[in-house]
């Protein structure tokens, strides 16, 4: 079946960096996508990651293996705003999506 | 640009009734719409997909007769929740996407919370 792992909740604190991780087990791969959601709220795009390698955009940046079925999303200077859910999730090879339960990140000042 | 709505951002409904939602993408064709619906503290769980002009796809263990989707045009899907039951309350999203390609991110529609009395 097809499968995606993340922690189910982290904490940090304001202006540390922190490290979500994303593993995956899915029929064919068209890509991975990071999300950001607010509780109560749609989730917002944050990355996408085709190739192997480190993608960086300002303080959020996301990395991919494809050997290793593997991503990690990488915040910097964390502030308390980032406090969200973050949900990594792949495209297989139907170009379905397939969504990981989320990390549930806590920023603590 | 790529802006999902929906509409509408919450409703209240007794059970029994029916409740439609509507999601459109305002600035972009949307080949493909996505439904979703989010438990509390639960992530995302795909209900059906949609593309313009033909029959959705239902994910197993939806209901495609409780669960009416419709998507008439390139700009707008509906989704009917019939006979509405408390077990339904729940978040529903709607998601927008250009085309298949891996690329192709899905845009997000701000989400309808729907309590059924």
């Amino acid at each position: 079946g097809q499968n995606i792992d993340q922690p189910t909740e982290m904490t940090a604190t304001e202006g540390a960096i922190v490290q979500i991780n994303c593993t995956y087990q899915t029929s064919g791969f068209n890509g991975l996508f990071w999300y950001q959601q607010h509780a109560g709220e749609a989730p917002t795009f944050l990355s996408y990651n085709v190739l192997d390698g480190l993608e960086e955009k300002g303080r959020f940046s996301s990395f991919l293996s494809r050997s290793k079925g593997y991503s990690y999303l990488l915040l910097k200077e964390l502030q308390m705003k980032d406090s969200a859910s973050y949900l990594c999730a792949v495209k297989d090879s139907n170009y379905q999506l397939i969504w990981g339960a989320g990390t549930k990140l806590i920023i603590k000042p | 640009g790529a802006v999902v709505s929906q509409h509408p951002s919450w409703v209240i409904c007794k059970s029994g009734t029916s409740v439609k939602i509507e999601c459109r993408s305002l600035d972009f064709q949307a080949t493909t719409m996505f439904w979703y619906r989010q438990f509390p503290k639960q992530s995302l769980m795909l209900m059906a997909t949609s593309n313009e002009g033909s029959k959705a796809t239902y994910e197993q263990g939806v209901e495609k007769d409780k669960f009416l989707i419709n998507h008439a045009s390139l700009t707008l899907s509906t989704l009917t929740v019939t006979s509405a039951h408390p077990e339904d309350s729940s978040f529903y999203i709607c998601s927008a996407s250009r085309g298949l390609a891996g690329s192709n991110e899905q845009f997000f529609g701000p989400g309808t919370r729907l309590t059924v009395l």
